[in-house]
């Protein structure tokens, strides 16, 4: 059974497109994220949820929207798509709270090619 | 601000020890990490280590904790090929959101 599954794993579009990203965990965890992995494989967080409610923004335009219809999906879409969207994205989940370690489980990432 | 920083590139041979570096900022971290991300794949955590601890093992794998100089190492003994990856560490910010802050990765090529 995969933990955190996303969709689709490739996407190849054109600028000025509108795409989406879904996530779906399976693993009870009360707050999911997206994050951006780029081309020389540094990662950035953009959002984070803690059931259903966004709790982290870090300063990505308004053109990305996350969606969190109940605590265990997250998705992410991207309005007028543009050449430094080109990324890979990546979904995960964790148990926030005191005295937990709050790892990070990952999705196997979903890699947005804009041409 | 927060930032982690690694080295990009280590290159061992098969059997030796292999040992990446990382320096943070946020002494307030509750909790350093290890993770591991083979190609195509995500991450995936190797080890953690909580900040009151200077050392923990598991294995094959050695986590040093420096507080004072705020710098993590992840020793990793009798390097095989399996292990060639990225291999990244994070540091959990403060205000219980589960935020994680990453370096840029330090690429481990183990060759035969």
């Amino acid at each position: 059974d995969t933990a955190v599954s996303q969709t689709p794993k490739y996407l190849v579009t054109q600028m000025g497109n509108d795409k989406s990203i879904k996530c779906e965990q399976n693993l009870g965890h009360d707050t999911m994220y997206w994050y951006k992995q780029d081309s020389k494989k540094f990662l950035k967080i953009m959002f984070s949820y803690n059931n259903k409610e966004l709790i982290i923004n870090e300063t990505v335009p308004n053109r990305f929207s996350p969606k969190s219809p109940d605590k265990a999906h997250l998705n992410l879409h991207i309005n007028s798509l543009e050449l430094g969207d080109s990324a890979v994205y990546f979904c995960a989940s964790s148990q926030v709270g005191r005295g937990l370690t709050g790892e990070l489980f990952f999705g196997e990432g979903s890699r947005l090619t804009v041409l | 601000g927060e930032d982690v920083e690694q080295s990009l590139f280590l290159s061992v041979r098969e059997g030796d020890s292999s040992v990446i570096n990382c320096t943070y900022t946020d002494s307030s971290s509750t909790y350093l990490y290890w993770y591991k991300q083979e190609p195509g794949a995500g991450l995936q955590l190797l080890t953690y280590i909580f900040s009151n601890m200077d050392m923990k093992q598991d294995q094959r794998l050695t986590v040093l904790l420096n507080k004072k100089d705020k710098h993590l190492s992840l020793r990793i003994a009798d390097t095989q090929t399996g292990d060639s990856a990225i291999y990244f560490c994070a540091e959990s910010i403060s205000g219980n959101t589960g935020k994680l802050i990453f370096g840029q990765g330090t690429t481990l090529q183990v060759k035969p």
